[in-house]
């Protein structure tokens, strides 16, 4: 069955590194892939998605390219800051309209 | 917009009650709700989807019996965790999907609830 797999954290940086948190996914057919961001206490917020190959998802400085010939959709951003401390999912979306999600992975940005 | 509540955030309660979780969403008709279960350090679960006026549809593996879902109007949406024992303890989120013009299929997601049987 389809099925997500992204790196375990917890990820911890110093503010203005550079963030790659690394997302690959098994599917039967031509899913959808999405990334979501869980803040502390609150629900899961889409970050961004992409629904094609080769289309780049971004938001708020984030980016992942969907590349199909590695099955991958990791997510990467420039210059990390504090308030981007949260749990990072990986989902997609088969052609079914049902979700699969990966684990989470815990990012921890230090001043 | 496009805000999904679920109450209550924590509940614990003792082996053999039988526990009640609400979805709603708040300025959104959902014609889709989604449960979903999370263990600790684990991928969200689906448990079950709910369409508004008819009977939940359950992934493979888990007890209709036991998490009985009842999606009565297009805003709510409720789990009911039945004779709960303690490894039913886990988070609970559920998601809703809009019937908004350019948000269709997307799922908005509650803040989860927190469950703890004794």
């Amino acid at each position: 069955g389809d099925s997500v797999t992204q790196m375990e954290g917890p990820v911890t940086l110093s503010e203005e590194a550079f963030l790659t948190i690394n997302c690959t996914y098994t599917a039967t057919g031509y899913p959808s892939l999405f990334w979501y961001v869980q803040y502390p206490g609150e629900g899961l917020q889409l970050l961004l998605k992409a629904t094609k190959a080769d289309d780049k998802g971004s938001n708020k400085g984030f980016e992942a390219t969907y590349r199909k010939e590695t099955t991958s959709f990791h997510l990467e951003k420039g210059s990390v800051q504090v308030s981007d401390s949260a749990v990072y999912f990986c989902a997609l979306r088969d052609n079914f309209n049902k979700f699969y999600f990966g684990s989470g992975t815990k990012l921890n940005v230090k001043p | 917009g496009a805000v999904v509540s679920q109450h209550p955030s924590r509940v614990i309660c003792k082996s053999g009650t039988s526990v009640k979780i609400e979805c709603r969403s708040l300025d959104f008709q959902a014609t889709t709700m989604f449960w979903y279960r999370q263990f600790p350090k684990q991928s969200l679960m689906l448990m079950a989807t709910s369409n508004e006026g008819s009977k939940a549809t359950y992934e493979q593996g888990v007890e209709k019996d036991k998490f009985l879902i009842n999606h009565a109007s297009l805003t709510l949406s409720t789990l009911t965790v039945t004779s709960a024992h303690p490894e039913d303890s886990s988070f609970y989120i559920c998601s809703a999907t809009s019937l908004l013009a350019g948000a269709a299929n997307e799922q908005f997601f509650g803040p989860g609830t927190r469950l703890t049987v004794l």
